[in-house]
């Protein structure tokens, strides 16, 4: 069964730090995982897909890796925002049955001005 | 393409009462998901389905009825609702077999039990 973890669950930080937001997942046998951003009160926005056979995907200033052997993920936000601030979501999607995605609880990202 | 949609945005329901949460989508994805979650908390998948005529149950498939009469529908029918069932709920949908398509969401209900 896949789980999903996010660490931290909250982070603060000055506006302008470059930050990482780390997901990890038990089932190397993953399809591909996907970062969503979730503002207070609304849906899932998609930032970030990275199949099983990448390593990395860009968009802008955020960056999205991916290990599979060590079943780990990470998120990196350059020179962040007060406009980043939301939570961030990763979810792991699996190959087989009915493609089954397992999310982590997010990590909740305030940035301060 | 509109996308994922959902109605209604916002319900309150008493104890007892029954309601369907309508869900659909126009990129003529096979998979679609219904997904609840409570404050704080990740999403936890209720019940799923891929494709016309073909559903089962997710991990928290309890007070929720679906049915998938076609690719584009996938309504979830809440029997009996309960103040557990207060949530925030979300509709998803996948094409089939393509390891480089998102998975797509809707805007959400809000759902109050009282």
């Amino acid at each position: 069964k896949q789980e999903v973890t996010q660490i931290p669950a909250a982070l603060s930080v000055p506006e302008g730090e470059n930050l990482v937001l780390n997901c990890s997942f038990t089932d190397s046998a993953i399809y591909n995982l996907q970062w969503f951003r979730q503002d207070p009160g609304k849906g899932l926005t998609s930032l970030l897909l990275i199949q099983s056979s990448q390593r990395e995907q860009t968009s802008g200033r955020l960056n999205a890796s991916l290990d599979k052997s060590s079943g780990r993920s990470t998120l990196y936000i350059a020179a962040s925002q007060p406009g980043d601030s939301a939570t961030y979501l990763c979810a792991g999607r699996d190959s087989g049955g009915y493609q089954k995605v397992t999310f982590g609880i997010g990590t909740k990202l305030q940035v301060i001005p | 393409n509109a996308g994922v949609t959902q109605t209604p945005k916002f319900r309150i329901l008493k104890i007892g009462q029954s309601m369907t949460l309508q869900c659909t989508q126009d990129m003529n994805h096979n998979y679609m998901y219904w997904y609840r979650q409570d404050p704080g908390m990740g999403l936890k998948l209720i019940y799923y389905s891929v494709g016309a005529g073909i559903t089962d149950k997710g991990e928290v498939p309890n007070g929720y009825n679906v049915s998938r009469s076609t690719t584009e529908d996938f309504p979830l029918r809440l029997e009996l609702a309960a103040p557990s069932q207060t949530s925030v709920y979300f509709c998803a949908s996948i094409p089939a077999g393509l390891a480089g398509s998102e998975q797509f969401f809707g805007p959400g209900t809000r759902l109050t039990v009282l």
